[in-house]
């Protein structure tokens, strides 16, 4: 166990729909990242918060959205979902930015109907 | 932008014998690289890393090498085991920003 806890662990919704993804890092770690992993796919980066504070981001599209909130759980928002939209999504918390080891979830898996 | 290029994308080696998988990075800036092992159906998780000012770290039968210059680095695992069969993703921050960019990921088979 490594301490990043995500919900829900398998999601199905229909193409259109919204659903919002949620990560609560390991204790005292002040950074989240978010990756989509699909099918025979690397780990994509999507977006990364300090501290409440959006740091990074990566290829993310415009449907998607994410905050930190202030006790430092995360929510990914992903909107007007696409058959596309199907893969794994994981969050990952360190105690630092961008260096040192990043602690993984166990994943969403979200299937887009 | 920021990529990190692994390969190869699939690697099979005969239980006993070493593996090693190769990965460049673009931004000159990075200076941190781990590598994690993700098994089927499971998180990934961090097996070794390597920072700028170290050349190569060994770990048991892991061992990772930097060349700062080619921006290249390596993973070299040497007497695999069956439990040694996974995906190997390396990764390359502590660049202007926050991010930690993987690469595509090497599928590992150990061969009986």
């Amino acid at each position: 166990d490594s301490g990043v806890t995500q919900t829900p662990k398998h999601l199905i919704t229909a193409t259109g729909q919204r659903v919002t993804l949620r990560c609560s890092p390991r204790s005292g770690d002040l950074s989240v990242y978010w990756y989509q992993q699909s099918l025979d796919q690397g780990l994509q980066f999507l977006i990364q918060y300090y501290n409440g504070e959006e740091r990074a981001k990566g290829n993310i599209l415009e449907r998607f959205s994410a905050q930190q909130f202030p006790d430092l759980h995360s929510e990914l928002n992903l909107s007007s979902l696409e058959l596309g939209d199907s893969a794994l999504y994981f969050c990952a918390s360190s105690v630092s930015r961008g260096e040192g080891e990043a602690f993984f979830g166990q994943g969403t898996r979200l299937t887009v109907v | 932008g920021e990529n990190v290029e692994q390969h190869p994308s699939t690697l099979s080696v005969q239980e006993g014998d070493s593996a090693v998988i190769k990965c460049t990075y673009s931004d000159s800036a990075s200076n941190y690289f781990p590598w994690y092992k993700q098994e089927l159906g499971k998180r990934p998780q961090l097996i070794i890393d390597i920072r700028s000012n170290v050349g190569e770290k060994k770990d048991q039968r892991i061992a990772v090498t930097l060349n700062k210059t080619a921006k290249h680095f390596s993973l070299h695992i040497t007497e695999t085991q069956p439990e040694d069969s996974a995906v190997y993703f390396c990764a390359a921050s502590g660049m202007r920003d926050d991010k930690i960019i993987f690469g595509k990921g090497t599928r590992l088979h150990i061969l009986p």
